[in-house]
């Protein structure tokens, strides 16, 4: 089974200019996630999605971020302008989507990651 | 609110010998889900083990073993005769059961770095 797959590896860019990251999940996983790890911490979510909607973005920098899951399977995340803070490992994880004690649908599988530096 | 605290921000060993790693949480749930995730330097978070809250069993997979005690708020994580190919950032995660069933985001401590030296 082919795990989460996301794209660029890495990415360098100037302050405000703008980036695009993509991600593909585990095929059937109906949520999908993405995080930005900053050096030395622990990965913060950024935005939920159950199928094609919003579960939870409250901790997205709506001013500059965005994303979108237009089919319910592949995601794009978008920083315009990209400021210093927000040089950090984009990454997108994938689950079932439904949680039920004693099931495993709640686990997070996630993918490789995009290494974004900001100069 | 939720919160996971990692104490160890660095821990070294020599290879062979018994490393754990303490998690404690905190959440004012009576149900929730803990997790530990291995990051090795390739980036990928690589799943180890979810337990819920109403499974205070200990469990053991060949040479990880953890121990969740609910009364203590801890969900430690030992690793018996540790390898080289340990070496990697370990982090402690806490879900919460949202009664709808979908939301249940992860809350990661700041994680643990294990080097296991040969």
């Amino acid at each position: 089974e082919a795990g989460v797959a996301q794209s660029p590896r890495y990415k360098i860019i100037e302050k405000r200019q703008s980036v695009a990251f993509w991600c593909n999940p585990i095929s059937g996983h109906a949520t999908l996630y993405w995080y930005q790890q900053i050096l030395g911490q622990g990965p913060k979510l950024l935005i939920q999605f159950q199928n094609n909607g919003v579960v939870d973005d409250s901790q997205l920098p709506k001013d500059r971020f965005s994303a979108e899951r237009l089919k319910g399977v592949d995601s794009t995340l978008k920083i315009q302008p990209a400021k210093l803070e927000d040089s950090a490992v984009y990454l997108c994880a994938s689950s079932l989507g439904r949680v039920e004690r004693g099931a495993r649908e709640n686990i997070q599988y996630f993918g490789a990651g995009t290494r974004l530096s900001v100069l | 609110a939720q919160k996971v605290t990692q104490a160890q921000t660095e821990i070294s060993v020599v290879e062979k010998e018994d490393v754990t790693l303490d998690c404690v949480y905190e959440t004012r749930d009576t149900t929730y889900y803990l997790f530990w995730y291995k990051q090795p330097p390739s980036g990928e978070l690589v799943f180890l083990i979810r337990r819920n809250s109403f499974d205070e069993q200990n469990e053991i997979s060949g040479r990880y073993s953890w121990n969740f005690q609910k009364s203590t708020s801890s969900f430690n994580f030992t690793i018996t005769a540790s390898q080289v190919v340990d070496s990697a950032v370990y982090f402690c995660a806490l879900s919460e059961a949202n009664s709808g069933g979908s939301n249940y985001k992860l809350t990661f401590g700041k994680g643990t770095l294990l080097t296991v030296n040969p």
